[in-house]
């Protein structure tokens, strides 16, 4: 079970949109479409940002949005603002209840 | 609502077990389909999954760290515990608590920094 792969960094305008990869393997990403995305900033707790690989929970803006295709889950910021400069972590279901978490991108806005 | 706190010591010494409790409130552990996830940051480093023990007690560990975790709940006090043995260095992290009812983990505690060294 080795961790998923993201870039290392990702960066943007204030307003533009940006998207970063999250790839595993057809042993996680690629066999369910349960992969979560989480936000965290500098000394916090992660927070929850899309999951099921599209759906987002209440309370978070409509400018983040999930996709999935084969073994590669995306996270797209549209808009991008100040706030949402972040590391951003993708989480596949690995079956057998097992999870595995992505090496993590940093947002830069 | 739902809150999670993590407890326990923030300095262990190589070879020691590190023992972490989770208390958390707004949640029963005994209902279906809930469970309580461990989750560790090293310092700059990523997110890893360490261990979740779901409403009917079943555990599940990740594969690289499975011999040396054990995880647990005491459903009458609202906690889960979770110890780790042969403490290294390398162990030095974050360690969060998270309730997962879904498939995703929703809520998470504020994190406790352990620390290993001599």
């Amino acid at each position: 079970q080795s961790a998923l792969t993201q870039p290392a960094s990702v960066s943007g305008s204030p307003g533009q949109s940006i998207t970063i990869s999250c790839t595993g393997t057809s042993s996680d990403v690629g066999s369910y479409n349960l992969v979560s995305w989480y936000q965290q900033h500098p000394g916090k707790a992660p927070k929850l940002m899309i999951y099921e690989a599209t759906k987002r929970p209440s309370g978070v803006s409509n400018r983040f949005s999930g996709s999935k295709s084969g073994n590669t889950a995306s996270l797209t910021i549209s808009g991008l603002q100040a706030e949402d400069e972040a590391d951003y972590y993708c989480c596949s279901y690995a079956g057998t209840s097992t999870y595995v978490f992505g090496t993590g991108t940093k947002v830069t806005v | 609502q739902i809150t999670l706190k993590e407890s326990g010591p923030t300095l262990v010494k190589p070879t020691q077990t590190l023992t972490l409790t989770c208390t958390f409130s707004g949640f029963s552990l005994s209902t279906s389909g809930v469970g309580v996830g461990w989750i560790r940051q090293p310092p700059g480093k990523a997110l890893e999954w360490l261990a979740l023990i779901y409403w009917n007690d079943d555990k599940r560990y990740s594969p690289s760290l499975k011999s040396r975790l054990t995880i647990t709940k005491d459903t009458s006090k609202n906690q889960v515990v979770l110890t780790m043995t042969n403490m290294d260095p390398m162990d030095t992290a974050t360690y969060y608590c998270a309730h997962k009812e879904m498939t995703f983990f929703d809520y998470w505690g504020q994190g406790t920094l352990v620390t290993v060294s001599s």
